[in-house]
């Protein structure tokens, strides 16, 4: 499987600071680039989606940026929250995904 | 809307025994994953298949592992004989449509060989 390299592993912010994770992946066929989220016992969840044909994908608190020249798309939480504390995983492919190792994101009250 | 549903959500069993997780997908969903996940490799992707037909093995990391999808609502997992470092976090996710859908997981199997 092709690789995708996630950083860091583990992330502390305050509350109402922002969250930032990498990644960044080797395969240029690759057209889809989700984030998903996973609690404690839970499967990931879809958190938000980017095609490589934006730049960034704004939803709610979360964006995603994308870098297509440098293989990159990054995850920036704004105003972090108690309850986003959880592992988020980066994924990258066409027909099956291919995931980062996860970031481990504590965000202290 | 019930999600993917997995069986048991725990298993402990001993080195050599068969071991078999169950997986339902969500109805109306084309294509069934099975991850596992470890700390040290994060999710593997181990099969997937697509309209009940394997696509994809190559992730199977032995001839111990197998996968069976005898129809639409049912997959299998089957290891067999199971070894310590089988021990993982196996998921199963199903997906409607293609590649860009969303993958839906679900809340895992956590498999302990002694």
């Amino acid at each position: 499987q092709q690789q995708v390299k996630q950083s860091p592993q583990s992330l502390i912010v305050q509350k109402g600071g922002i969250s930032i994770i990498n990644c960044a992946y080797e395969n240029t066929a690759f057209d889809y680039f989700p984030w998903y989220q996973q609690f404690p016992g839970k499967g990931p969840a879809l958190l938000i989606a980017i095609r490589p044909d934006v730049s960034e994908k704004k939803e709610g608190r979360f964006t995603i940026s994308f870098n297509k020249s440098a293989k990159q798309f990054s995850l920036h939480i704004m105003d972090s929250q108690p309850g986003d504390s959880a592992t988020y995983f980066c994924a990258a492919g066409y027909s099956t995904l291919t995931f980062g190792k996860g970031t481990m994101l504590l965000v202290s009250p | 809307d019930a999600g993917v549903i997995q069986s048991p959500r725990h298993e402990v069993t001993e080195m050599g025994q068969e071991v078999t997780l169950r997986c339902k997908p969500i109805s109306g969903h084309n294509s069934l994953f099975w991850y596992r996940q470890t700390m040290m490799r994060g999710l593997e992707l181990l099969i997937y298949f697509n309209n009940n037909v394997p696509i994809d093995d190559s992730g199977m990391p032995e001839d111990r592992f197998s996968a069976k999808m005898p129809n639409a609502s049912f997959s299998t997992l089957k290891i067999q004989p199971s070894e310590p470092r089988d021990s993982a976090v196996y998921f199963c996710a199903s997906r409607s449509g293609t590649g860009v859908s969303p993958l839906h997981f679900g809340n895992g199997t956590r498999l302990t060989v002694t």
